[in-house]
C-alpha cells in the first residue's frame, strides 16, 4: 500500500498570503495524484488531478505541482472561503490511498 | 446532471451488517463503462478513508484493512449501488460518502451518511 504523507498538519494564514502545502508518497505513483477541498458538512471536492490539471470550475489560484514521489498544492493568494481541510490521493495502485490531509486555517 | 444520494439505516448494532445504497439519478450508470463507483468514509474527527469501488464492465477493489468484510454490488435496474459491511464495530461508524470516480480521481460525491455503530 502506498502511503502518503502530508505536511504540515496546520497551517494559518492570513487572507492574501501564498500557502504551499506537501504531500510525499511512499513509492512513485507517476502524475496519478490528485487534490481535494473539504469542508465541514460538504462533499469534498476535486481541485486539482494528474498531479497538476485544475478540475473544471476551480479558480486559477489553485495549481498543483509534483511527479513521482513528491508533490506540491499552492494557493497563490488565500481567501477567506479557503479554509478547508486539503488531502491528496493516490491512484496508480491499488488500493487507493489519501493522505492525513492538511487544514488551512484563516487568521 | 449526475447526482448522487446515500442511504442507509443512521444506526447499526455491533456485530451486525452495515447496508449503504447510493441512488444514481439523472443519468445511467452504464453510460459510464469505463468510470468507477465507490465508498469513502470519515471517521469522526479523522480523515477520509477509501473503502470501495467498481466499474460497470467488472472488476471490484477492496480497501485490504478491511479484511473481506465489505462487499459492493451494483443494480443496474434501479441505477444504484450498494455496499454492505460486515461484522461492525464502533470504529466503522463514520460519515459514509458514494463517489464516481474518472479515470484517477473522484469527481463526483453524494453528501454523505452518517452511520453510527451502538448497541
Amino acid at each position: 500500500e502506498i502511503v502518503l504523507t502530508q505536511s504540515p498538519a496546520t497551517l494559518s494564514v492570513s487572507p492574501g498570503e501564498r500557502v504551499t502545502l506537501s504531500c510525499r508518497a511512499s513509492e512513485s505513483v507517476r502524475s496519478y495524484l490528485a487534490w481535494y477541498q473539504h469542508k465541514p458538512g460538504q462533499a469534498p471536492r476535486v481541485l486539482i488531478f494528474d498531479a497538476f490539471t485544475r478540475a473544471t470550475g476551480i479558480p486559477a489560484r489553485f495549481s498543483g505541482s509534483g511527479s513521482g514521489t513528491d508533490f506540491t498544492l499552492t494557493i497563490s493568494r488565500l481567501e477567506a472561503e479557503d479554509s478547508a481541510i486539503y488531502y491528496c490521493q493516490q491512484r496508480n495502485t491499488w488500493p487507493l490511498t489519501f493522505g492525513p490531509g492538511t487544514r488551512v486555517e484563516i487568521k | 446532471q449526475l447526482h448522487l444520494q446515500e442511504s442507509g439505516p443512521g444506526l447499526v448494532k455491533p456485530s451486525e451488517t452495515l447496508s449503504l445504497t447510493c441512488i444514481v439519478s439523472g443519468d445511467s450508470i452504464s453510460s459510464y463503462p469505463a468510470y468507477y463507483w465507490g465508498w469513502v468514509r470519515q471517521p469522526p474527527g479523522k480523515g477520509l478513508e477509501w473503502i470501495a469501488a467498481m466499474s460497470y464492465s467488472g472488476g471490484s477493489f477492496y480497501n485490504p484493512s478491511l479484511k473481506s468484510r465489505a462487499a459492493i454490488s451494483v443494480d443496474m435496474s434501479k441505477n444504484e449501488f450498494s455496499l454492505t459491511l460486515s461484522s461492525v464495530t464502533a470504529a466503522d461508524g463514520a460519515l459514509y460518502f458514494c463517489a464516481r470516480m474518472v479515470w484517477s480521481f473522484w469527481d463526483l460525491w453524494g453528501q454523505g451518511t452518517l452511520v453510527t455503530v451502538s448497541s
